[in-house]
């Protein structure tokens, strides 16, 4: 079975700081990992992806997080923080064609940014 | 861009009564699913959907839900007779399938939020 940890459901970080938002996961087979963010009354938006290949993906608004096979870890993090990155991050991992590549989700971390 | 719709965006309904809610996947996608993100919690899988059918689905789908592909378009979730517990976001998603990078990556709508009261 697969299960997705995200180490705390607040984040606080001030504007222009690293920001840094822990994700494990369990999973029995290969990983795909994913971030997702959204925003207030918003939907969910795919923010970066793992699948194979390079273990540092880059995604959109300056983020990227490095796939970390020893340490069954997937964190984000951003150099600078912006006012516009307030928002919450899901971290979600899926499996293989055999389980529909469903997505099995983390609980959430609520990044704040202070001025 | 093409892109996942849902309608409605907001549904009220009195509980026991049937909620349908109304996904339109994006055209040349083969997998859909249903996601529910009950109000301060995660996001949870409740089923997911393949050539007419049902591929999989969640403990949380039991006999009072249902998915259609009505018309080779839209895609379906219905609750025949809501309870208060089912006040949720729903999410519909939708997956080329095809081959390639983007094979496993899920493209969400922006969700209907059901209250049942």
């Amino acid at each position: 079975a697969q299960s997705v940890t995200q180490l705390g459901s607040h984040v606080s970080v001030s504007e222009g700081a690293l920001v840094l938002l822990r994700c494990n996961y369990s999973s029995s087979v290969p990983p795909y990992l994913f971030w997702y963010v959204q925003y207030p009354n918003q939907g969910l938006q795919l923010l970066l992806k793992y699948t194979t290949g390079a273990t540092l993906v880059k995604g959109i608004n300056g983020f990227e997080a490095e796939f970390k096979k020893s340490e069954t870890s997937f964190h984000l993090t951003k150099p600078s923080a912006h006012m516009s990155d307030a928002a919450e991050y899901f971290c979600a991992v899926s499996g293989n064609m055999d389980s529909n590549y469903q997505l099995i989700w983390g609980a959430g971390t609520k990044l704040i940014i202070k001025p | 861009e093409p892109e996942v719709t849902q309608t409605p965006s907001h549904q009220v309904t009195q509980m026991g009564q049937e909620v349908i809610l109304r996904c339109v996947p994006i055209s040349n996608h083969l997998y859909f699913y249903w996601y529910r993100q009950i109000l301060g919690q995660k996001v949870e899988f409740l089923v997911s959907f393949y050539n007419n059918e049902i591929s999989e689905k969640s403990e949380i789908f039991d006999d009072q839900f249902s998915v259609e592909r009505p018309d080779g378009s839209n895609f379906t979730l219905k609750i025949r007779s809501t309870k208060l517990e089912d006040s949720a976001m729903y999410f519909c998603a939708s997956r080329a399938g095809t081959s390639g990078g983007a094979r496993n990556e899920q493209f969400f709508g922006p969700g209907t939020r059901l209250t049942v009261l």
